[in-house]
């Protein structure tokens, strides 16, 4: 199947500073992007979906200035959480997609720590 | 809203049984249904997308089942092994269409040798 990575895999910041975390499909050209935040025992839930070259649609409630999304080539989108905090402390997980609705291939996911 | 339920508790079940895990939605009729494994600190791995026209699609030693009239979804891992314990998802399209997936929270399941 396709592959996807994500860069960091772990990452310990500190409170107010700005994080970057990597989203790569590595043998397909993935037209669209999703990224997820994933709570312990919690379901997947969908924070963006960006399409190559274009603004991220954003769901309701989650903050476009704090958790900006670029999606600048078919094989690569970011993820910038923004003046992070605690609360923000999270498992971010995007997955890309090659155009077929049903088929999405996940990364591996990047566990974030605010201190 | 869509709605999504999957039995929150644990499954624990002996090597070699089958495992039988349940999804529910509500107020949708959605086109197909997925089913993804994820384990711990991991990203989901999808397994099997079945849809809205088959009662019931089989890969392997996983079947899933589908009754759009019951709104519920059943997936069977037969033979089970210790190397399937994790935790399986239920997913469905966004009701709006286009790329959205809706998950449900998921099921661990514990097989014990």
């Amino acid at each position: 199947g396709a592959v996807v990575s994500q860069h960091p895999s772990r990452v310990i910041c500190k409170s107010g500073t700005s994080v970057k975390i990597e989203c790569r499909s590595l043998d397909f050209q993935a037209t669209t992007m999703f990224w997820y935040r994933q709570f312990p025992k919690q379901s997947l839930m969908l924070m963006a979906t960006s399409n190559e070259g274009s603004k991220a649609t954003y769901e309701q409630g989650v903050e476009k200035d704090k958790f900006l999304i670029n999606h600048a080539s078919l094989t690569l989108s970011t993820l910038t959480v923004t003046s992070a905090h605690p609360e923000d402390s999270s498992f971010y997980i995007c997955s890309a997609s090659g155009g077929r609705a049903a088929e999405q291939y996940f990364g591996p996911g990047t566990r974030l720590t605010v201190t | 809203s869509q709605k999504i339920e999957q039995n929150s508790e644990a499954l624990n079940i002996q090597e070699g049984k089958t495992a039988t895990l349940t999804c529910n939605y509500t107020n949708y009729s959605p086109a197909y249904l997925q089913w993804y494994r994820q384990d711990p600190g991991r990203g989901p791995v999808f397994l099997l997308l079945i849809r809205e026209n088959e009662k019931e699609k089989r890969k392997e030693r996983l079947k899933v089942t589908f009754d759009t009239t019951l709104k519920q979804s059943l997936f069977h891992i037969t033979a089970s092994q210790p190397a399937d314990s994790a935790t399986y998802l239920c997913a469905l399209p966004g009701r709006a269409g286009g790329f959205k997936t809706i998950f449900g929270a998921g099921t661990r399941l514990f097989v014990k040798a």
